[in-house]
């Protein structure tokens, strides 16, 4: 059974470019979250979907950063413009939460550097 | 607010000995989660454990135990008898009931190497 899937792995952009970091879950979850992680912050909360509908976007670091779920099975993180202080590793996560709290599923994570 | 704290940022120690990482975490809520993740150097992040607010047993897996005492708000981990593949960072994490299923709230992470 195929896990949470992200890509690019890696991404490497100069300042002012828009950035797409995209995010597979895995089938089934109706949960899928948003978040980075830097050394300074550690892992934040960005944003996250309950079947497909945002619930809470209080974590999106400004207007630059926006968030789709058109459909079950994808989810898009999109920087425009993006700055240096960007540069981080996003992580994209599933869960199915039928009753109490379940696990979450993490992707590999997208290495973003804005140069 | 819900806060978790791993005071510990890097730990090292040499394989075989055996390691606690601390985790101390707030919240209102007398209905929560807590859970461990283990990121190793590929960077995914591993599930560990989850354990409800109202199992206080501590739970053994292996080499691996942790101790979750709410009258000091801790849930620690302890590796016994470490070895290299333990390298990486653990995170412990709080999820609240309160509302519904809340997202989780992670600690900075403490760092482990395991020297040969």
């Amino acid at each position: 059974d195929a896990g949470v899937i992200q890509s690019p792995r890696h991404e490497v952009t100069e300042m002012g470019q828009e950035v797409t970091l995209r995010c597979k879950p895995i089938s089934g979850h109706d949960y899928l979250f948003w978040y980075r992680q830097t050394m300074m912050r550690g892992l934040e909360l960005l944003i996250y979907f309950n079947n497909n509908v945002p619930i809470d976007d209080s974590g999106m670091p400004e207007d630059r950063f926006s968030a789709k779920m058109p459909n079950a099975s994808f989810s898009t993180l999109k920087i425009q413009p993006s700055e240096p202080r960007d540069s981080a590793v996003y992580f994209c996560a599933s869960s199915l939460m039928a009753r109490g709290h379940e696990k979450l599923f993490f992707g590999s994570g997208t290495q973003l550097s804005v140069l | 607010a819900q806060k978790v704290t791993q005071a510990q940022t890097e730990i090292s120690v040499v394989e075989k000995e055996d390691v606690t990482l601390d985790c101390v975490y707030e919240t209102r809520d007398t209905t929560y989660y807590l859970f461990w993740y283990k990121q190793p150097p590929s960077g995914e992040l591993v599930f560990l454990i989850r354990r409800n607010s109202f199992d206080e047993q501590n739970e053994i897996s292996g080499r691996y135990s942790w101790n979750f005492q709410k009258s000091t708000s801790s849930f620690n981990f302890t590796i016994t008898a470490s070895q290299v593949v333990d390298s990486a960072v653990y995170f412990c994490a709080l999820s609240e009931a309160w509302s519904g299923n809340t997202p989780l709230v992670f600690g900075k992470g403490t760092r482990l190497s395991v020297i040969a």
